[in-house]
């Protein structure tokens, strides 16, 4: 199974500044699928971002954008000017063509926005 | 918009008792999957299905199983619950191509909790 890792349990950003979540992962696959998705506290998880692997140009969904270096294995997500809303549990996931469609999960960062 | 609806929102069951979890997707998707989160733990899949009545087993399927008799529905079954499945339950559905408007779209989540 691929192994995805979020380093940072934790993390906070001050309203309105910028925030960088990490992702790695690791795949002897070529082609693939990552992601980003966003748990709000007791509230349903939803997509923020996607990435094909096989596009050199990063993804942006208006304040969230990513950072993808495919020869690293890395997908950091970038949030700017960061509002309340933003506090959420984040979690990268990546997906496999070859393995039935499954994804797979990191760990999660929490993220606090402080007023 | 694709809705996942999971039918109980928290649960409270005994030690021993069958524990039924239902999950309903109402756009079609091929794919269903049901994943368990822990804190610290991420998602961690318990079983998926790609298509009514076919089912695969996931990274920890042991004490769990599944049922998928219609498209639309897709349950989760504790033959004999136990306390250290005490958990946050998530139902996903998926499409069922490979391009990349096959994304996850979750439920609200189940939690149980076994005495």
């Amino acid at each position: 199974a691929q192994t995805v890792t979020q380093s940072q349990p934790e993390m906070s950003v001050q309203e309105a500044e910028t925030v960088t979540l990490s992702c790695t992962y690791d795949t002897s696959e070529s082609d693939y699928y990552l992601f980003w998705y966003k748990q709000p506290p007791s509230r349903q998880m939803i997509l923020v971002i996607r990435q094909e692997a096989y596009k050199q140009q990063n993804a942006t969904e208006n304040r969230f954008s990513v950072n993808f270096q495919k020869a690293a294995k890395s997908f950091s997500l970038k949030i700017s000017d960061s509002q309340l809303g933003d506090a959420a549990m984040y979690f990268c996931a990546y997906r496999s063509p070859n393995t039935g469609n499954q994804f797979y999960f990191g760990t999660g960062t929490s993220l606090t926005v402080i007023p | 918009d694709v809705k996942v609806t999971q039918s109980s929102r928290y649960l409270v069951k005994r030690t021993g008792e069958k524990v039924f979890l239902e999950c309903v997707q109402d756009m079609d998707h091929e794919n269903m999957f049901w994943y368990r989160q822990d804190p610290g733990l991420g998602l961690r899949l318990i079983y998926f299905s790609y298509d009514v009545k076919m089912k695969e087993k996931g990274d920890i399927p042991e004490g769990y199983s599944v049922s998928r008799e219609k498209k639309e529905r897709f349950s989760l079954i504790l033959e004999s619950a136990s306390t250290n499945q005490t958990s946050m339950y998530l139902c996903a559905s998926s499409l069922g191509t490979g391009g990349s408007a096959n994304v996850l779209t979750f439920g609200a989540g189940s939690r149980l909790t076994v005495l």
